[in-house]
């Protein structure tokens, strides 16, 4: 039933290293995004996909690289973590945004430690 | 360019009324408004679009004043299911066809009983 589903849940690592987050959304929704709320609670976007194509990619450094293999899927790697990568990643879609009557659909978010 | 929230935190008892504002410096197409729980995510409220509506959601509602540029949420009658963190989003001119919203710093609602 989960509309928007991220995971993990929770990821830990260490400085250096290379992760994966996933996010699947069932709702039907054309456009996906990722936004990352700092420790002061700061929403920032990152990207977005519609339809599998980018739209919008703010300045965020290039060891982020979404990809989004469906409409359905848009994942975020990150490589060579840094320590203030360190935050709560959240994937979110919209439908029709052409319109804008529609809000944003959340995942559950991903929490991510770096140490 | 993010928009800017007020007040930064509220606290009420329960059965008060609040007021959150949002104020851009840009010119609006849309103002989203969203409360989010500690440790969860996001959840949207309701979104108003240029023209000066207000909308109304149970005993919350908000207003859009296009040419100010801000956007007030009103919560009514306060229960103790509305703590949480406030949020507007707001989607510039230019934006409506990207649905890209750059969200206000958020403004902590605590009610007690």
């Amino acid at each position: 039933d989960t509309a928007v589903s991220q995971t993990p849940k929770y990821l830990v690592t260490q400085m250096g290293n290379d992760k994966s987050i996933k996010c699947e959304q069932n709702l039907g929704h054309d456009t996906m995004y990722w936004y990352k709320q700092d420790s002061k609670k700061f929403l920032k976007i990152m990207f977005s996909y519609n339809n599998k194509e980018l739209i919008i990619n703010e300045t965020v450094p290039n060891r982020f690289s979404p990809k989004s293999p469906d409409k359905a899927h848009l994942n975020l790697h990150i490589n060579s973590l840094e320590l203030g990568d360190s935050a709560v990643y959240f994937c979110a879609s919209s439908q029709r945004p052409e319109t804008d009557r529609y809000g944003y659909t959340f995942g559950s978010g991903t929490r991510l430690t770096v140490v | 360019q993010q928009p800017v929230q007020s007040p930064q935190a509220v606290i009420l008892r329960e059965g008060e009324d609040a007021v959150i504002n949002c104020s851009s410096s840009k010119a609006l197409y849309s103002v989203h408004w969203y409360r989010q729980k500690h440790g969860e995510a996001p959840v949207f409220l309701m979104i108003l679009l240029k023209g000066g509506e207000q909308k109304g959601h149970d005993k919350i509602s908000a207003s859009f004043n296009e040419k100010k540029q801000q956007s007030s949420l009103y919560l009514t009658a306060s229960q103790l299911s509305y703590s949480g963190t406030y949020f507007c989003g707001t989607g510039l001119h230019g934006s409506s066809n990207t649905g890209k919203l750059i969200f206000g710093q958020g403004t902590t609602l605590q009610v007690k009983p």
